[in-house]
């Protein structure tokens, strides 16, 4: 069956660094990649989404990669800032022939980034 | 209006109490979504609606009821629930039900069975 690793539960960075945080994915090759950002206690908040045809996407100080040879996408953060803290989750379609958004969401990432 | 609403925030039932959740999206979005999430645990779907119709039910057990009154509103019935079922309860909503969809989130139903 289908498998979302995140790579780690928790990463703690410095402030102004750039977080870098990884989803890899087994068993399967999915269409397109979303990634979310979760606050405690407050629902997913949509980032970003990804193609598997597309190498990279940016959204102000956030980036994203694809790589399906790897079967892995990275979510970048650049310039961090303790507003960044949170858990951050990737996303793909449950099947990759999923019409019915049925997603498929990882463990989550913590991150706290600290002054 | 941009936003899912969801109420209550809080619910504290007992195993024998019928309870519902409610979820309100004013987006135009005619695909609905309930997910369950357990602390530390990422968000599990439950059900599907599509055109206010029914489309994927994750083999939730029975005690659990949805309900798409219209293309805005999503309920969730409660009855006779089990203390594993406390949890986080979202609603999300998107466009339509289709491939690349983003979901969008409302704040959720803190749910405490005891």
């Amino acid at each position: 069956s289908q498998k979302i690793e995140q790579n780690s539960e928790a990463l703690n960075i410095q402030e102004g660094k750039t977080a870098t945080l990884t989803c890899n994915y087994t068993n399967y090759s999915p269409a397109y990649l979303q990634w979310y950002r979760q606050d405690p206690g407050r629902g997913p908040v949509f980032l970003l989404l990804i193609r598997e045809n597309e190498k990279e996407k940016r959204k102000e100080r956030l980036k994203v990669t694809f790589d399906t040879t790897l079967k892995q996408s990275l979510f970048h953060i650049t310039a961090s800032q303790p507003a960044d803290s949170a858990t951050y989750l990737c996303a793909p379609p449950a099947d990759r022939g999923s019409t019915l958004g049925r997603l498929y969401f990882g463990r989550g990432t913590q991150l706290t980034v600290w002054p | 209006d941009t936003e899912v609403t969801q109420t209550p925030k809080h619910l504290v039932m007992g195993m024998t109490n019928k309870k519902s959740l409610k979820c309100e999206q004013h987006m135009g979005h005619r695909a609905m979504y309930w997910y369950k999430q357990k602390a530390k645990k990422p968000p599990e779907l439950m059900f599907v609606y599509s055109y206010e119709k029914l489309s994927i039910n994750e083999s939730v057990p029975s005690r659990f009821s949805p309900e798409c009154p219209n293309s805005s509103l999503l309920n969730l019935h409660l009855h006779a629930l089990q203390p594993e079922d406390s949890a986080l309860y979202l609603c999300a909503s998107s466009p339509s039900s289709g491939t690349e969809k983003a979901q969008y989130f409302g704040p959720g139903t803190r749910l405490t069975v005891l």
